[in-house]
């Protein structure tokens, strides 16, 4: 069964910190997305990966970055948490690109 | 661009009641068009799918048609049950390229006893 598995269902950062967020797939997905969900703004794409060590932005990148060293690990990272990062992030792979998206259950980020 | 619109909610509906939730899109080729849930405190799940114009994807009761012609992809479900209160979101993929999904920004129903 396919399986995406993110590090933290809650977290709770403070102002300037540096906060990792992880995923892992165990499909030998080629892609990896990280999103944000906010409330009436959907879900919007950070950043995306299609191959181990490379990655594109998506539609919000800045604030973040991201890390693809393993196939199946592909991590999210605030280099210095901001409180308008409060947010939830999910993680989800794909086989390739435009294809069915598996999601993990999300981690509720709160920045104080 | 491409572009995912859907209804806005909140939807709230009876149990057994007939559920809509409007979908339609944009796209410069041919997508292939997907209908998400994410029930509380998940993450988001593929409920169903459409790859070519006519289709009909269905799954758990739930069904939609890709229309082509209104560039639509409406769920339905006959008699909704309080377990299908949830979020749901349309979307779609070019099936080509590195363009990843397009996400519409999701409609919550609320299923009452």
């Amino acid at each position: 069964d396919v399986k995406v598995t993110q590090s933290s269902r809650y977290l709770v950062k403070r102002t300037g910190e540096k906060v990792f967020l992880e995923c892992v797939q165990d499909m030998d997905h080629e892609n990896m997305f990280w999103y944000r969900q906010d409330p009436g703004l959907g879900l919007r794409l950070i950043y995306f990966s299609y191959d181990v060590k490379m990655k594109e932005k998506g539609d919000i990148p800045e604030g973040y970055s991201v890390s693809r060293e393993k196939k199946e690990r592909f991590s999210l990272i605030l280099e210095s948490a901001s409180t308008n990062q409060t947010s939830m992030y999910l993680c989800a792979s794909s086989l390739s690109i435009p294809d069915t998206q598996y999601f993990g259950p999300g981690t509720r980020l709160t920045v104080l | 661009g491409d572009s995912v619109t859907q209804m806005e909610g909140p939807v709230t509906l009876s149990e057994e009641a007939f559920l809509t939730i409007n979908c339609t899109y944009t796209a410069t080729g041919y997508p292939s068009l997907f209908w998400y849930v994410q029930y509380p405190g998940e993450g988001l799940q593929l409920l169903l799918k459409a790859t070519k114009a006519d289709d009909k994807g269905s799954n758990k009761g739930f069904e939609a048609t890709y229309r082509k012609e209104t560039t639509s992809f409406h769920l339905e479900k006959g008699s909704v049950q309080v377990s299908d209160s949830a979020v749901y979101f349309c979307a779609l993929s070019l099936r080509s390229g590195n363009t990843p999904l397009v996400f519409g920004k999701g409609t919550r129903l609320s299923v009452i006893a």
